[in-house]
This record gives C-alpha cells, sequence and structure tokens, in this order.
C-alpha cells in the first residue's frame, strides 16, 4: 500500500510567521512520530502519537512547537513565530506498534526554510 | 540516556567492491534494538536492516550484514558487491524495549554516514 507521506514537501516562511506541516501515516498504523533533521543537531526526536494515550512531547525544543493527531490517523505539526533556527527537515513516521519495538517507517520529509 | 556515535563522516567504495561501516552505542539498557536506515538523496529514509540485541545471530537482508558486538557495544554494517544505488547517507540508531507499546519507542540516531559507490 502507500507510504507515508507528508506536505508540503518544501515550505519557505519569514520569521515570525506561523507554519503547519502535515503527515499522512501508513494506513492501520496505530503510532506516530515527528523527527527533525539539521546540521547543527542531526536527527532529534520531537513527538511520539500512539492510539489514545496521552503524546510524548518530551522531544519538542520550545512552547513554539506543536502537535496533534485527529483521528487516529492524520498528524500536524506546528510551529508558530518561527526562527531562523527552527530551519531542518521534518520527518514523520509510522509504525503498527502491535508490540513497542515495531519499525518504523518514515515519510520523505517537510524542509522548512526560514527566511 | 542512550548515545550512538558514527566515527566515520563519509567513505568512499569502488563499485562491487565491500564496505563497512562503523557505529558505537552507549547504554545501561539489557534489551534494544539496532537500526541501520539509508537516506538517499531523495530524504526518504529506507530501513536497511534490523538487529534484537537479545540474539546472537548477526542480522543478513542480502548484500548487507552486520556484525553485532554487544559486550563492545558495536554495531558495524557491512555491504557487499557495492552498487551506484547505495550511495546514500547511512544512520545507525538505537531503539529501547519497553514492554508497554503506549511508553513509545523513539530511535536514537547517529550522526550518520555519507557513503559514495565509484564506478
Amino acid at each position: 500500500g502507500a507510504g507515508v507521506s507528508q506536505s508540503p514537501s518544501n515550505k519557505v516562511t519569514e520569521k515570525g510567521k506561523d507554519v503547519e506541516l502535515r503527515c499522512d501515516p501508513i494506513s492501520g498504523h496505530t503510532a506516530l512520530y515527528w523527527y527533525r533533521q539539521s546540521l547543527g543537531q542531526g536527527l532529534e526526536f520531537l513527538i511520539y502519537f500512539q492510539g489514545n494515550s496521552a503524546p510524548d512531547k518530551s522531544g519538542l525544543p520550545s512552547d513554539r512547537f506543536s502537535a496533534e493527531r485527529t483521528g487516529g490517523s492524520v498528524s500536524t505539526l506546528t510551529i508558530q513565530r518561527t526562527q531562523q533556527e527552527d530551519s531542518a527537515v521534518y520527518l514523520c513516521a509510522s509504525s503498527f506498534a502491535r508490540v513497542s519495538t515495531d519499525t518504523q517507517y518514515f515519510g520523505p520529509g517537510t524542509r522548512l526554510t526560514v527566511l | 540516556a542512550q548515545t550512538v556515535t558514527q566515527s566515520q563522516p563519509e567513505m568512499s567504495v569502488q563499485e562491487a567492491e565491500t564496505v563497512t561501516l562503523s557505529c558505537t552505542y552507549d547504554t545501561s539498557e539489557n534489551n534494544y534494538y539496532l537500526f541501520w536506515y539509508k537516506q538517499p538523496p531523495s530524504r526518504q529514509m529506507i530501513l536497511v536492516i534490523r538487529q534484537e540485541a537479545y540474539k546472537q545471530q548477526n542480522a543478513t537482508e542480502n548484500r548487507f550484514s552486520v556484525n553485532f558486538q554487544k559486550a563492545a557495544k558495536s554495531f558495524s554494517l557491512k555491504i557487499s558487491d557495492s552498487q551506484l544505488g547505495d550511495t546514500a547517507m547511512y544512520f545507525c540508531a538505537f531503539m529501547k524495549h519497553e514492554r508497554m507499546a503506549e511508553y513509545g519507542n523513539k530511535l536514537v540516531f547517529g550522526a550518520g554516514t555519507i557513503l559514495r559507490v565509484k564506478s
């Protein structure tokens, strides 16, 4: 079936603006993860959703970052008042999570550039 | 906290030859999983191979195999018969084992190794 999809593929915004990044997980996958890939910090975990459980937000770098997952499927990562250091590739991954260590499958990412 | 170290920022190999990418990690956990992911210029992260820490046998997937040394906390990837399509960034990743899925299992990544396969 279809893989994880993310939109937009690329996003250029001005400093101070808000942005929304979207992730569509693989159908049937209950777990969804957001990661950030930047030159200075490498690949970092941001947030994790699993079913109806409270999300694990331990990786969010500041309160300008938030995410939601509607209906247990699509997720939106929102960055408010963007800063230049937010420029990065934002990757989404999903897994079945029938057991805690199911393999995560990644989307192609959204490249965010903050001018 | 777990850390993953990839000490080779870049490597090159001739087509059809064999190359080994290094990865070491630090953890106090006994149950965990290790992964190698490949990221070509398209940005799509692709799972290459996975190893369960409780298994002594090294995982293999076609031309890809690992040398897992649990005591040394080492997890290297060997690519045999390298192909031009293997050119990519390779990430080593660690995942802690959680008994309950709702606790989540984030991947902890190394900094990556750029592999270039030359014709």
